[in-house]
């Protein structure tokens, strides 16, 4: 069945370093979407991408979707202890009504101050 | 405000005494899910129900049941829980015109 894969599962920086996770899949997507949780609390929507190669930004972060709409980066400039937390990306295994959303496992940022 | 609510958000219980964890969304979704988290293996979907009175197995419904009769609520039940149950909870609703998921605040479970 249809895998997205994030690869590694954790990941430490110290503050003020960039930081930048992969996203994976086995099939092609229709869209792909990253979700941001914090510790202790509930994934949150962050954005959808749905154009091929397609870039969008929110502040600090940058999330580009891949050309051949298989992969996906998140890329956060300049990190702060604000960014941590457990980053999602998530994508439809159909269209429409029936679809069901695959997430990957997640990766988990720690940030040193 | 348009929200996904979950109760109870904390439960300790004992092997094999019936639950059931409520979650109600109030922006007229018609695609509800649940899910469980556990440490490694990310959110693993249990069922979902894509409206009222339809419902079907995710990929870890065992031991697990739901029901749909209202649009907005969404009740997971367990008939009989074990400890391997034990795990942190989350509903999730969204509308057919996007797959953006709002996710209910959670629900900690642990199974004595």
């Amino acid at each position: 069945g249809q895998q997205v894969m994030q690869i590694p599962q954790y990941q430490h920086v110290q503050e003020g370093e960039d930081f930048t996770t992969y996203c994976n899949s086995s099939t092609t997507l229709s869209n792909i979407q990253w979700y941001k949780q914090r510790p202790g609390g509930h994934p949150v929507f962050l954005i959808q991408l749905v154009k091929s190669g397609e870039v969008k930004k929110q502040k600090r972060l940058t999330f580009q979707f891949g050309e051949a709409k298989k992969n996906s980066s998140l890329h956060i400039t300049a990190t702060q202890t604000t960014d941590v937390g457990t980053y999602f990306c998530a994508g439809p295994l159909f269209t429409g009504a029936n679809s069901k959303l695959t997430f990957g496992k997640g990766i988990t940022l720690s940030v040193r101050p | 405000e348009a929200q996904v609510t979950q109760n109870p958000r904390y439960l300790i219980t004992v092997t094999g005494k019936k639950l059931t964890v409520t979650c109600s969304q109030n922006m007229n979704h018609e695609y509800m899910s649940w899910y469980r988290q556990d440490p490694g293996l990310g959110l693993r979907q249990i069922y979902y129900s894509m409206n009222v009175e339809v419902t079907d197995k995710g990929d870890v419904p065992e031991g697990y049941k739901v029901s749909r009769k209202e649009k907005r609520n969404f009740p997971l039940i367990l008939e009989s829980p074990s400890p391997n149950q034990t795990s942190l909870y989350f509903c999730a609703s969204r509308t057919y015109r996007t797959d953006t998921q709002y996710f209910g605040p959670g629900t900690r479970l642990t199974v004595l």
